[in-house]
């Protein structure tokens, strides 16, 4: 089936740094991809559609600014988040729609960030 | 708004019982999911179900949906302690929405 990957899988940072996370989808070209943050037995919360060649859609109460969205290719998305804090910290998932290739919608296989 | 709402969501059962998971959505929708997470992981893809009647079944587990009453059920037979995780459904309309997941303990 089809794949999306994720990396890193784990990071840790310190407070204020950045940290970037990627997104590809390996066998099919994506135009959107999703990114979500998952808290410990919550479910997953979607923080934004990433559009290629075009801006993220962000949901309410997203900081643009803080989790930047960047769709440069039909097979990478990826989420930098600026300034990290510790409660940043969370596992974030991200998710690609193949379009005809597929019915599901393809995950990747997250990204434990833990800022200290 | 679109919402999605599972119950129960928290399900604790005796290896070998059978039992229904719900899921309600407030909106239509040409698509229901149901996912798979096991504790530290990603979700895994179980069913897709694209029209009203679908039925899908794969081992002890069966998918259903029926559109019109927005309600999609995941059935679990003879239930193994290897199907403890925890599941979701969740429904597109222009974006993905998930339900709170059901948290499934399957006792030995």
């Amino acid at each position: 089936g089809a794949v999306v990957s994720q990396h890193p899988s784990r990071v840790i940072c310190k407070s204020g740094t950045s940290v970037k996370i990627e997104c590809r989808s390996l066998d099919f070209q994506a135009t959107t991809m999703f990114w979500y943050r998952q808290f410990p037995k919550k479910s997953l919360m979607l923080m934004a559609t990433s559009n290629e060649g075009s801006k993220a859609t962000y949901e309410q109460g997203v900081e643009k600014d803080k989790f930047l969205i960047n769709h440069a290719s039909l097979t990478l998305s990826t989420l930098t988040v600026t300034s990290a804090h510790p409660e940043d910290s969370s596992f974030y998932i991200c998710s690609a729609d193949p379009g005809s290739y597929g019915n599901t919608i393809y995950f990747g296989e997250g990204s434990w960030l833990t800022v200290v | 708004e679109l919402k999605v709402e599972q119950n129960p969501l928290f399900l604790s059962m005796q290896e070998g019982k059978n039992y229904t998971i719900y899921c309600n959505y407030s909106t239509t929708s040409d698509r229901l999911y149901w996912y798979r997470q096991d504790p530290g992981k990603s979700l895994e893809s179980l069913f897709v179900l694209l029209s009203n009647g679908a039925v899908k079944q794969e081992g002890r587990l069966m998918a259903s949906l029926d559109t019109k009453a927005r309600l999609s059920t995941l059935h679990i037979t003879a239930a193994v302690h290897d199907l403890s995780a925890t599941y979701f459904c969740a429904v597109t309309d222009d974006k993905i929405i998930f339900g709170k997941g059901t948290r499934l303990h399957i006792l030995p």
